[in-house]
């Protein structure tokens, strides 16, 4: 079974700071891609990783596709309190079903 | 464009009941997915339409079904509700380029079953 494991799975930080979440999986994606969802509504696409090793900047999120295919991180620069919710990355395995990781959920302290 | 949009937002249902969800895609979206989302287990993959054809399914009990019609609206059901039912239901309809699936979800059915 191909799984897609989020960590860390909680994680609180001061506004301003930077971090790392990963997700890391045993197999090979064609593609990787990353949600937020907020409380209350449906996750909302952030971006999609094709190429190994390929890094893709979304304002103060950088997003990276490992080499090999198999994980991601997205890095958050200067975390604000509007980054807050939950990370969701997801990929399509080979028996061609979309899966999700269970999410890192993020909360920026102002 | 409008957004995908889901009905009802909220149900209470009592088990052994039957519920009825619909989505209605983004404007020229083919493709229609549904999930599960629990705390404990995340989002689950339920199953995949694509012009009116279930193109894939996810390991869910027959008690779960879904249609999708000629105008790509889909509806979900759940027959012989249980407590383990309880959940937020999600809905995507996606579009494919450069061989890239591109999903956008709506805002979810959050289905309680007492």
């Amino acid at each position: 079974t191909q799984l897609l494991e989020q960590s860390p799975q909680f994680l609180s930080i001061q506004e301003g700071e930077n971090l790392t979440v990963y997700c890391n999986s045993s197999s090979v994606f064609s593609s990787l891609q990353w949600y937020r969802q907020e409380p209350g509504e449906g996750p909302v696409l952030l971006v999609t990783v094709v190429t190994g090793g390929e890094v893709k900047k979304l304002k103060r999120l950088t997003f990276q596709f490992g080499d090999a295919r198999k994980d991601s991180s997205l890095h958050i620069t200067a975390a604000q309190p509007g980054d807050t919710g939950l990370y969701l990355c997801a990929g399509r395995n080979r028996d061609d079903k979309i899966i999700f990781g269970k999410g890192t959920r993020l909360h920026i302290l102002p | 464009k409008a957004g995908v949009t889901q009905t009802p937002r909220y149900l209470i249902k009592t088990r052994g009941q039957q519920v009825t969800l619909s989505c209605s895609p983004i404007s020229g979206h083919r493709s229609v997915s549904w999930y599960q989302q629990t705390p404990g287990q995340g989002l689950q993959f339920l199953f995949e339409y694509f012009s009116e054809t279930q193109r894939n399914k996810g390991n869910f009990p027959g008690r779960f079904s879904g249609r999708q019609f000629s105008n790509s609206r889909s509806e979900m059901n759940v027959s012989t509700l249980e407590l383990g039912d309880s959940a937020l239901y999600l809905c995507a309809s996606s579009f494919t380029s450069v061989g890239v699936d591109t999903q956008y979800f709506g805002p979810g059915t959050r289905l309680t079953v007492l």
